[in-house]
């Protein structure tokens, strides 16, 4: 099986931080990966997909990147809504794990 | 407006049994694959499995196989998990989501989630 590792698992920021969560896959996954946010009590909602493709609806101030084994999640100018937990998934091959989240808590 | 409810979660003993439903809408259901993830309190997201448009394919993580099935109902726009079997560490809130499109595209609508507890 394919295993994510994000980091941080935690970060504290302020409203209009530049925020860089980071997820590594323990193998290439091409571009296969996605973004989802996750605010407490809720249902994730996706952000980005096909690693740098933002999901209709979402703000531009969010952003991926990266291929292969390592990936990159980009809040420009983080937002009062946007504290909430963020996770990567890998779409590659089955099962389509899960990172193990990061949360990003306010300063 | 795509919405998914999902049913069934509840109370079941170790050993014991619960088949969870999702019942979708705002979508051609029959059209797209489905999945199941889950969350136990406090923790991340767990993948469980997925079944294609047609029923035909599926697949399941490791922690579930030959434990869990899914299925579907595309007469009647409703997604199911039987969970047999179950274990203490079974227990999350359970998601269905509809995947984007087949293949490696991701999960684009979540339901609510429900509920499973399993505890003697």
């Amino acid at each position: 099986d394919i295993q994510l590792t994000q980091s941080p698992s935690f970060l504290s920021a302020s409203v209009g931080d530049r925020v860089t969560i980071t997820c590594r896959a323990s193998q290439g996954i091409s571009s296969y990966l996605a973004w989802y946010q996750q605010k407490s009590g809720k249902a994730p909602s996706l952000l980005i997909y096909a690693a740098s493709t933002l999901q209709s609806g979402v703000p531009s101030r969010f952003s991926g990147s990266g291929s292969g084994t390592d990936f990159t999640l980009t809040i420009s100018s983080l937002q009062p809504e946007d504290f909430a937990t963020y996770y990567c998934q890998q779409l590659n091959s089955f099962p389509h794990t899960f990172g193990q989240g990061t949360k990003v808590e306010v300063k | 407006e795509v919405q998914l409810v999902e049913s069934g979660g509840g109370l079941a003993q170790p050993g014991g049994s619960l088949r969870l439903s999702c019942a979708a809408s705002g979508f051609t259901f029959s059209s797209y694959s489905m999945s199941w993830v889950r969350q136990a309190p406090g923790k991340g997201l767990e993948w469980v499995s997925v079944i294609s448009p047609s029923g035909e394919t599926t697949h399941y993580a490791d922690s579930v196989k030959g434990r869990f099935t899914i299925s579907r109902d595309n007469s009647k726009n409703t997604l199911h998990l039987q969970m047999n079997s179950l274990r203490v560490e079974d227990t999350a809130v359970y998601y269905c989501a509809k995947k984007y499109a087949p293949g490696t595209f991701p999960l684009d609508d979540w339901g609510q989630g429900t509920l499973v507890t399993v505890s003697s």
